[in-house]
């Protein structure tokens, strides 16, 4: 059981917008701001979309973004494609484990 | 440009040990915490351990301490995983990432271990 709670699917129509929440406790999301989210296309690595709760990296579309309330926090894609059908996973730091961070169990985005 | 390449997919038996390895380029590559990533099929992402290349100080999940052994080499920027008798539970894909702060800023490109009677 992972220590991130995510959906494990939502779905869209191209150019709506969607969110995916990851619920967590005090001692992980809800007491630092070191949330990232990692997209995955089938049979491929994930790559970093949002770290630090709100910044996207470099060359990351704007259609992305991040935010956190108390212990839970969310992936908000706007004006959706087919290309960002995928799997996404959150991410945490947490002090409870000696590595320091937690995944979420991961949510199928299904673009309809 | 950092980059990761991981070896090749390996199929084993179970039993036999293996050990597969994850070469890093870029600037000032050392001065980060490499880690490994499961993934088994079908499943989500799940921590193993992280490896500081500048001095070899290693941290593990609980659930993979004992179970694995992550390594490294410095001088040659490369970070090893490594079993010493395979389980058919070990079927995976394991991911090299380098950790920057407390988020993953690259991957490598995945190692496809099958371990199979």
């Amino acid at each position: 059981q992972s220590a991130l709670t995510q959906p494990a699917s939502v779905s869209g129509s191209p150019g709506q917008s969607i969110t995916i929440s990851c619920t967590g406790t005090s001692s992980d999301i809800g007491g630092y701001n070191f949330v990232s989210w990692y997209q995955q296309h089938p049979g491929r690595a994930p790559t970093l979309i949002i770290y630090a709760v709100s910044n996207r990296p470099s060359g990351v579309s704007h259609r992305f973004s991040g935010s956190k309330s108390g212990n839970t926090a969310s992936l908000t894609i706007s004006a959706l494609q087919a290309d960002d059908e995928a799997d996404y996973y959150c991410s945490s730091y947490t002090g409870d484990t000696p590595l320091g961070g937690v995944f979420g169990g991961g949510t199928k985005l299904t673009v309809l | 440009e950092v980059q990761l390449e991981q070896s090749g997919a390996e199929v084993k038996k179970p039993g036999e040990s293996l050990k597969i390895s994850c070469k890093g380029s870029g600037n000032n590559f050392p001065s980060h915490w490499i880690g490994w990533v499961r993934q088994m099929p079908g499943k989500g992402l799940e921590w193993m351990g992280v490896i500081y290349l500048d001095n070899s100080d290693t941290r593990y999940s609980p659930s993979f301490q004992g179970q694995v052994t992550i390594s490294a080499d410095k001088s040659i920027n490369t970070a090893y995983l490594q079993w010493s008798s395979l389980k058919a539970s070990d079927t995976a894909t394991y991911y090299c990432v380098r950790r920057a702060s407390w988020h993953v800023d690259y991957w490598g490109q995945g190692t496809l271990v099958t371990v199979s009677s």
